[in-house]
């Protein structure tokens, strides 16, 4: 398996304009996490699914943060508007097999708002 | 709620040195366990987990941690550092009791000088 495959790699984006960030995990994997990595802020949970439900969205910042898993292979991470305290470093990681197992990371998206 | 400390934001060890690098945590039930490294511009790679059982567990690259549940630590250790293993390392959690959520701490920065 590939792993976790993020896209983009990186994205420079104007402030107010509308940001989808996109995650494949890796196959067979039933939950999905989204992170977001800052200096300031450390490594914080955003969502995470379970077998495309998603469980727990209290990290989401704002009404601005969104994220959908229509299906299995595919999460989207979507930011409208966007702004510039929104720059960061965002990566999504897949695990499976009960609670007791690791999770693999993406490389992550670099988020620039200017 | 759960949740996981990293007292030093760094450790500095010179090679060949043994290293620490300590982990607390919270949760109201019974802990899963991880520790992860970040290398510069890189995602986020596993290097060990306690489920149950033998509180040392081994992992990757000669570290290990050993779990303490009266301290409610999980330090993460290396006989004799290396070099490369200068990078950031982060603890993480699961709470059995509250589903899927991996919890990180906010990383410690290891730095070792030859």
């Amino acid at each position: 398996d590939a792993g976790v495959i993020q896209s983009p790699r990186h994205e420079v984006t104007e402030m107010g304009q509308e940001v989808t960030l996109r995650c494949k995990p890796i196959s067979g994997h039933d939950y999905l996490f989204w992170y977001r990595q800052t200096m300031m802020r450390g490594l914080e949970l955003l969502i995470y699914f379970n077998n495309n439900v998603p469980i727990d969205d209290s990290g989401m910042p704002e009404d601005r943060f969104s994220a959908k898993m229509p299906n299995a292979s595919f999460s989207t991470l979507k930011i409208q508007p966007s702004e510039p305290r929104d720059s960061a470093v965002y990566f999504c990681a897949s695990s499976q097999g009960g609670l007791g197992a690791e999770a693999f990371f993406g490389q992550g998206t670099r988020l620039t708002v200017v | 709620a759960q949740s996981v400390a990293q007292p030093e934001d760094q450790v500095n060890v010179a090679e060949g040195n043994p290293l620490t690098v300590k982990c607390t945590y919270s949760v109201s039930g019974n802990p899963y366990l991880f520790w992860y490294v970040q290398y510069p511009n890189r995602g986020l790679q596993f290097l060990l987990k306690y489920i149950t059982g033998d509180n040392l567990v081994k992992g990757s690259y000669g570290f290990e941690a050993e779990f303490n549940k009266s301290q409610t630590s999980f330090h993460l250790k290396k006989p004799s550092a290396l070099v490369s293993d200068s990078a950031l390392y982060f603890c993480a959690v699961r709470d059995r009791n509250q589903g899927g959520k991996l919890i990180f701490g906010q990383g410690t920065e290891l730095s070792v000088k030859p």
